[in-house]
Formats: C-alpha cells, structure tokens, sequence
C-alpha cells in the first residue's frame, strides 16, 4: 500500500520568508500525489495535484510543488508567505488503480508577522 | 446551497449509545469517503463508496457502519460509541476517479464521555 510521510509536524515561519513543507511517498508502483490544505474549523481543499507530465505542479494561492521519483518526494513551496497561509498541510498518495487517497499526519504552518 | 453538508457540527455522547453522523452533497458525485482525524494521525479513511449500495471498508473500520441506499446521502452509524471514537469525522465526495479533487464537508467535532 502506498504511505507518505510528512517530515516536520509543525513549520513556524516570518511573513514574506519562503516556506518548504517536505513530503516523502512510498510506493513501488506509479502513484498520484496532492496536496490539501485545511483551514481552521473547516475541510479540506485542493491545493494541487501531480497525475503526470511536468514535474512542477503549480497550484493555488502561490503554491508550487515538485515531484521527484528518484527522491520520492513531492515537497511543497512557497517563495513568500502570508499571515492568511497559517493552516494544516496535507500530503496525499494513490496509486493509479485505486479509489482512496492516503493522508499524511499533517504539517502545521504557522506564519508570523 | 449546493456543495457537501455534514450534521450535526457537534455532538455530545455517552459510551454505549448509537450515534449516526450524516453526509449529503447536491452534486450527484459517485464516490463518497468517510474520514477521522485525530492528532498526530491526520485523516485515516473509515468507510467509502463508488456508488449508491456499493461501499467498503478503509483503514480504520472497526465500530461503524455505513450505508448509501440514495446517491446523495452517506451516513456514518457509531453502534455503541467508545471513548476512543472522540474525534473530527470529515465527509467527502468526489465525481469520478482519483485524478478528480475531494471536496470536503465542514466536519463533525464528535466527544464521547
């Protein structure tokens, strides 16, 4: 089954500083990587997603995304961040046959001015 | 209001009663998960569905029971709450295979005492 493991629980960072949240799959098969991010009391939203193609995946709000197979890993930037991306950060995988994606813990950003 | 809808928001119950949490979205998606996010887990995926009557087991199964007589509607039944059933239980939905995004209900804070 496919996993990914998120390298730090919790990220502090200064306003307008870049931010990298690291994240790492295992899989021995092609997969599906996304990133969601998780507001304060809400759901969940799509960040962006990795399927096929480019490398860089570019999503919302400024987020980019880098998926690399040699590495495993499918790290998440921003070069400046807002007090507004303060939120919980979830790496998720699928492999291509399957229906459900499979979280990570979770990364907490926390953006200070 | 289109989207996905979870009830209640919160809810307060006793070890040893039944408890149903429910789901509806207005967009006719065929697929809908169940998730529980406690700290330090993330999300772990309960129970889904491809479909109206066809559902299956997740990660953590154990202690619920689903059912998806109607495409829109995906209640979860806690059969005889535990303390260790505390948690945030997330609705999702999705219109077609993995590469589409999860849309996120607003969740269910459930306490068990």
């Amino acid at each position: 089954a496919q996993s990914v493991t998120q390298l730090d629980s919790q990220v502090p960072v200064f306003e307008e500083a870049p931010v990298e949240l690291r994240c790492n799959y295992s899989s021995s098969v092609s997969v599906y990587l996304f990133w969601y991010v998780q507001y304060p009391n809400q759901g969940l939203q799509l960040l962006l997603k990795y399927l096929s193609g480019s490398t860089l995946v570019k999503g919302i709000n400024g987020f980019e995304a880098e998926f690399n197979k040699s590495q495993t890993s499918f790290h998440l930037r921003k070069p400046s961040v807002h007090i507004s991306d303060t939120a919980e950060y979830f790496c998720a995988v699928s492999d291509l046959s399957g229906y459900a994606l499979n979280f990570g813990k979770g990364t907490s950003l926390l953006v200070t001015p | 209001d289109a989207g996905i809808t979870q009830s209640p928001r919160y809810k307060i119950t006793e070890t040893g009663r039944q408890v149903t949490l429910m789901c509806h979205q207005t967009w006719s998606h065929s697929y809908m998960f169940w998730y529980r996010q406690d700290l330090g887990h993330g999300l772990r995926l309960i129970y889904y569905s491809a479909a109206a009557d066809i559902t299956d087991k997740g990660e953590v199964p154990d202690g619920y029971v689903v059912s998806r007589s109607k495409t829109e509607n995906f209640p979860l039944t806690l059969e005889s709450a535990t303390r260790s059933q505390t948690s945030v239980y997330f609705c999702a939905s999705r219109s077609g295979g993995l590469r589409e995004k999860l849309f996120f209900g607003s969740g269910t804070q459930l306490s068990v005492l």
